[in-house]
Formats: C-alpha cells, structure tokens, sequence
C-alpha cells in the first residue's frame, strides 16, 4: 500500500527560478516528514525534515511546508541551481517506520 | 565525516548463491535500517534494529533473507539461496531513537546493487 504518493515522477525547471515538489499521505498518524535528495549510485542524502507541529521550516534555499488537513507536504527551492538536478524523495514516519514515496527526477536547466 | 558504510559497492552472482551485504552504521547511532529499491516499489523497508535488536522484519522474505547485528558497528543482510527477483540495490541506514521509540533522521549508506543472473 502506498501511503506517501508522489505523483510527479520528473519535474523541469530553468535556473533561478522556484522548484516546487509535491506530496501527499494517507496515514494520519504520521508525525515526522523528510525530503531527501538522491544523486546516481549513492544513497539518499537528508535534506531537511518537518514535525507534524510545525507547518513551515526554512532552511537556506529550502523550505518544507506541511499541511495536515490536506495530508500534503512540499518542498519548494529558491533559487533552483543546476547542482539541485536530483531525484527528491519524501518520507513520512511515525515512530521507526518511514514510508518512501516513489521519488520526482528534478532536472534544473541552466 | 561521520558516514555509513556499506560493502560491497557491487555484487554480481549466479542464482542460487549465498549473498551477504554489510553495513556499519555511524559510530553511536542506535537504529539500523534495511531497505531495497526497486524500480517498481521504490524504497521498501525490510529490517529495523534498535540498540542491535530486531525489531521489525515484516518486510522481509522471511524463508530465504536475514538480518543480525553482530555488534555495534556491523549490521548485514544475507539472502540464501538468491533469486533474479532479487536483483535490486540495498540500502543501509542508521539513526538516532530517542527514549519514546521516535526515530531521529536516517542517514543512508551508498548501498550495494546486487545482480542476481
């Protein structure tokens, strides 16, 4: 059961403008959500993270958003540098178990 | 640079051999992940230890893989006899959990692609 969907598998955008990535869950109980970002043959590098008590955390370019009533979360980097081309994927845990969703290929354009 | 560690990088094998991947966690951390990505499911979780405890395999074949903690700074992940289904790339991670049980970030090793032919 997929209960962390990201429904855009690749996104494109042009340098210096804003990267926004989507999420959606469905399990309620979650309590602690993640981004991370994967280069080609390594593992994923932690990007930033959110509490479920918090809607918003900033960190430099990032900034994680998470609504609870709509079970949404995103990432959104401004400004988009070509060294963001990744693969972004958000999880969501509650105690140990952390979901994964399928991951979105960003690709910034210079 | 506190990392973790995973060997090896990339194994090729024949089905039917005995695999085993390792993996050592950042020194004092206390949880240790498996997980396996494959291009149709994604990340998948297969084991979870805490303070080297098994605390959670539901994810795993149960008939062909295992996980153990031999201690502090090594974790593997055997798979006997291995199937072409197999063929994926396993990653390790390692955490902090706090008194509650709540997990702190998990930081993922480079993981070993594992073909299996």
């Amino acid at each position: 059961d997929q209960q962390v969907k990201q429904n855009s598998p690749s996104l494109s955008v042009q340098e210096g403008r804003i990267s926004i990535l989507n999420c959606d869950y469905t399990n309620s109980m979650f309590d602690y959500f993640l981004w991370y970002k994967k280069y080609p043959a390594e593992g994923p590098t932690f990007l930033i993270s959110i509490s479920s008590i918090k809607d918003k955390n900033e960190d430099g370019r990032f900034t994680v958003f998470l609504n609870k009533s709509a079970k949404h979360l995103s990432l959104h980097i401004v400004p988009s540098q070509p060294g963001d081309s990744a693969v972004y994927f958000c999880a969501a845990s509650v105690r140990w178990d952390m979901r994964f969703g399928a991951g979105t290929r960003l690709t910034v354009k210079p | 640079d506190a990392r973790v560690t995973q060997t090896p990088r990339h194994k090729v094998t024949e089905m039917g051999q005995e695999v085993t991947m390792r993996c050592q966690p950042i020194l004092g951390h206390n949880t240790v992940f498996w997980y396996r990505q494959t291009m149709m499911q994604g990340l998948e979780l297969l084991a979870y230890f805490r303070n080297r405890a098994p605390l959670d395999d539901s994810g795993m074949p149960k008939d062909r893989f295992s996980a153990e903690m031999p201690d502090a700074t090594l974790a593997t992940l055997k798979i006997q006899p291995s199937e072409p289904r197999d063929s994926a790339v396993y990653f390790c991670a390692s955490g902090l959990a706090g008194l509650a049980g709540a997990a702190d970030t998990q930081y993922f090793g480079p993981g070993t692609r594992l073909t299996v032919l």
